[in-house]
């Protein structure tokens, strides 16, 4: 199995909204991560999760809020949410510090 | 702080072969990946550099030179599908090899 699944793959959610993002993987990887795209942008990272713990954070505004239950799933909360933050959000995860990230699908948001 | 510039776009010819550059500023790391992502996808992990030298995986090679501060991804035998986005990443040493920052980004167009 060398997938990481996110869950919704769209999601339309107003300004006062809270929502939550998923995602899963069952490679035993132990970091994941959240990142960010605009269109014709790279992947910007938000987040990353090692060993369960987050270890990084870009910076990131408190409207976004990880969550990293077990080591399997990673969610990314969400409220207060502005236009601008619209964008593809993809969660990723990679076994060590000696490889690359493995991909999800995506969640294709907009802000309304 | 990481940055890597590569070739916003890139054109050839069916079954030709391409070099896409990727040269970096970091204050060191552990190594570069290269993804794809086609138009409404997400990145696919494609190599990984952790040493210097040549990574050669079916059509696709990697190569990093850390005194040249440059590596690059070739394409052989391009094929229409090929026609995508390219990033290449580094694995900073920020938070033990978590950071995973990606590159500018080329467009690939390959034309029959």
């Amino acid at each position: 199995d060398t997938e990481v699944t996110q869950t919704p793959k769209h999601l339309v959610m107003g300004m006062t909204n809270k929502k939550s993002l998923k995602c899963e993987q069952h490679m035993g990887h132990r970091a994941m991560y959240w990142y960010k795209q605009k269109a014709k942008k790279p992947p910007e990272l938000m987040f990353v999760y090692s060993y369960e713990k987050l270890s990084i954070n870009e910076s990131v505004p408190s409207r976004f809020s990880p969550e990293c239950p077990n080591s399997s799933l990673l969610n990314l909360h969400l409220h207060a949410l502005q236009p601008e933050d619209s964008a593809l959000y993809l969660c990723a995860s990679s076994p060590d510090s000696s490889s690359g990230a493995f991909f999800g699908q995506g969640t294709r948001l907009t802000v309304v | 702080g990481q940055s890597l510039e590569q070739p916003s776009e890139v054109t050839a010819v069916e079954g030709a072969i391409v070099q896409i550059n990727c040269t970096y500023q970091t204050s060191g790391f552990y190594g570069l990946s290269w993804y794809q992502q086609h138009d409404g996808g997400a990145p696919t992990f494609l190599s990984y550099n952790g040493l210097d030298g040549l990574e050669e995986t079916g059509r696709f090679s990697s190569f990093l030179s850390r005194s040249d501060s440059y590596g690059y991804l070739l394409l052989q035998e391009l094929q229409m599908k090929d026609s995508a986005s390219y990033f290449c990443a580094v694995r900073g040493v920020t938070g033990g090899g978590n950071k995973l920052t990606f590159g500018t980004g080329t467009q690939l167009k390959v034309e029959l």
